[in-house]
């Protein structure tokens, strides 16, 4: 079963839109909640993690949302960028820290 | 600059040879990890480490085992190679206690 539920799995975007990403996840036991990156040809780097205490997270253009009682979560990319085009995946961590993954979302953000 | 380095970017393998993913990490991380990334999946987890020696099952390790005998190298083995293990192989390590992964750049495995 699919611990981290992710969509959309591709998101085509307009150079300076804003670019929305969902995911949901079961395990309340999810301490930890981190957006990886990745491009072609590389592994995955984080870009951006949540604690379940805060709501909202930002860093430059990039954002997340956390709504606990509904257990969803979001990443938000203002000001979208050709050079952020990348594959984007949602994660948890849980009591091991161990790193259960979304299924990715591919991003292709338009000149 | 701290480093996962996987031995090999592409590899082509017979079906039913055995196979060895090296993996090597110098930042003195205790835990190590393997997955493997397939389109529309995501990353699976198959195995990991938290210390020498020391090895744990993912959610896949079918078709797997893994040896840790230093701190700094994780291995996965595949003990006979089948189509259906055809993927991209991502290794990853962490230290004890905290959140962040560093990954390697994966391993493109093609078995015929």
């Amino acid at each position: 079963q699919q611990q981290v539920k992710q969509s959309p799995q591709s998101l085509i975007v307009q150079k300076g839109g804003i670019s929305i990403i969902n995911c949901a996840y079961e395990n309340t036991a999810f301490d930890y909640f981190p957006w990886y990156q990745q491009f072609p040809g590389k592994g995955p780097a984080l870009l951006i993690a949540i604690r379940p205490d805060v709501s909202e997270k930002k860093e430059g253009r990039f954002t997340i949302s956390f709504n606990k009682s509904a257990k969803q979560f979001s990443l938000h990319i203002m000001d979208s960028q050709p050079g952020d085009s990348a594959t984007y995946f949602c994660a948890a961590v849980d009591s091991s820290y161990k790193l259960i993954f979304g299924s990715g979302t591919r991003l292709l953000v338009r000149p | 600059d701290v480093k996962v380095t996987q031995s090999s970017r592409y590899l082509v393998k017979r079906t039913g040879e055995k196979v060895f993913l090296e993996c090597v990490q110098d930042m003195d991380h205790e835990n190590m990890f393997w997955y493997r990334q397939d389109p529309g999946l995501g990353l699976r987890l198959i195995y990991f480490s938290y210390d020498v020696k020391m090895k744990e099952k993912g959610d896949i390790p079918e078709g797997y085992s893994v040896s840790r005998e230093k701190k700094e190298r994780f291995s996965l083995i595949l003990e006979s190679a089948s189509t259906n293990q055809t993927s991209m192989y991502l290794c990853a390590s962490n230290l004890q206690g905290y959140y962040g992964y560093t990954f390697g750049s994966g391993t493109r495995l093609t078995v015929v």
